[in-house]
């Protein structure tokens, strides 16, 4: 079955910074690579999705890439501010049915002000 | 705010007993997934209930179970707890297969076992 990796487990940037995020995946059959933010005591939610007929997608602050040959996709952050700070999780899987997606272990972004 | 909800929202239990939880499908989606989220990692693939057929299954052993309802809602039965079943579980809904579709999660059920 399909396996993702994240890294890393915990990033502490300064508001403003960028923050860049990196998964790996194992199935060359996924084609479907969401992010998720979860706060503290919160559901994830939805923040950005790429298919893989495109390399690359961007809304406001946030963006992601994927390479295909590579098996690794990554989100990035710009400009980042305090409200910013939450889990991030990466999943990989068939974009026909988004349920199924296996899911990296996170990583717990902290912005300091 | 989706419309994704679920019931209770924690719950202790024993070991050895049975729980059930609940999740209402946001309007207009007939496709449910679970998720086990045990502390700092995350979601993992529990079953899915398309059109009240389970459509796939992750690595759980065969005391998790679940149905879904003709007004597409849905219940994960979990047996024999063990200690280690104790985690946040997620259900999300999505519009259905085919197509490109994404989901949606509820809050989540916490549940622990002594």
């Amino acid at each position: 079955g399909e396996n993702v990796e994240q890294h890393p487990s915990t990033l502490s940037v300064q508001e403003g910074d960028s923050a860049v995020i990196k998964c790996t995946y194992s199935d060359s059959a996924s084609n479907y690579f969401p992010w998720y933010k979860q706060e503290l005591g919160k559901r994830p939610q939805l923040i950005i999705d790429i298919r893989s007929n495109v390399g690359e997608k961007k809304d406001q602050r946030i963006a992601v890439t994927l390479n295909k040959t590579a098996k690794h996709f990554s989100l990035h952050i710009t400009e980042t501010q305090p409200e910013d700070s939450a889990v991030y999780f990466c999943a990989a899987g068939d974009n026909t049915n988004a349920g199924k997606s296996t899911f990296g272990d996170g990583t717990t972004l902290t912005v300091k002000p | 705010e989706t419309g994704v909800t679920q019931s209770p929202t924690h719950l202790i239990k024993t070991r050895g007993q049975q729980v059930t939880l609940r999740c209402s499908s946001q309007s207009g989606h007939n496709t449910v997934s679970w998720y086990q989220q045990a502390l700092g990692q995350g979601p993992q693939f529990i079953f899915q209930y398309y059109r009240e057929e389970e459509n796939g299954r992750g690595n759980f052993p065969p005391r998790f179970s679940g149905l879904q309802f003709p007004n597409y809602s849905s219940e994960l039965n979990v047996n024999a707890l063990e200690l280690d079943d104790s985690a946040l579980y997620l259900c999300a809904s999505s519009p259905g297969t085919g197509g490109i579709n994404t989901q949606y999660f509820g809050p989540g059920t916490r549940l622990t076992v002594l």
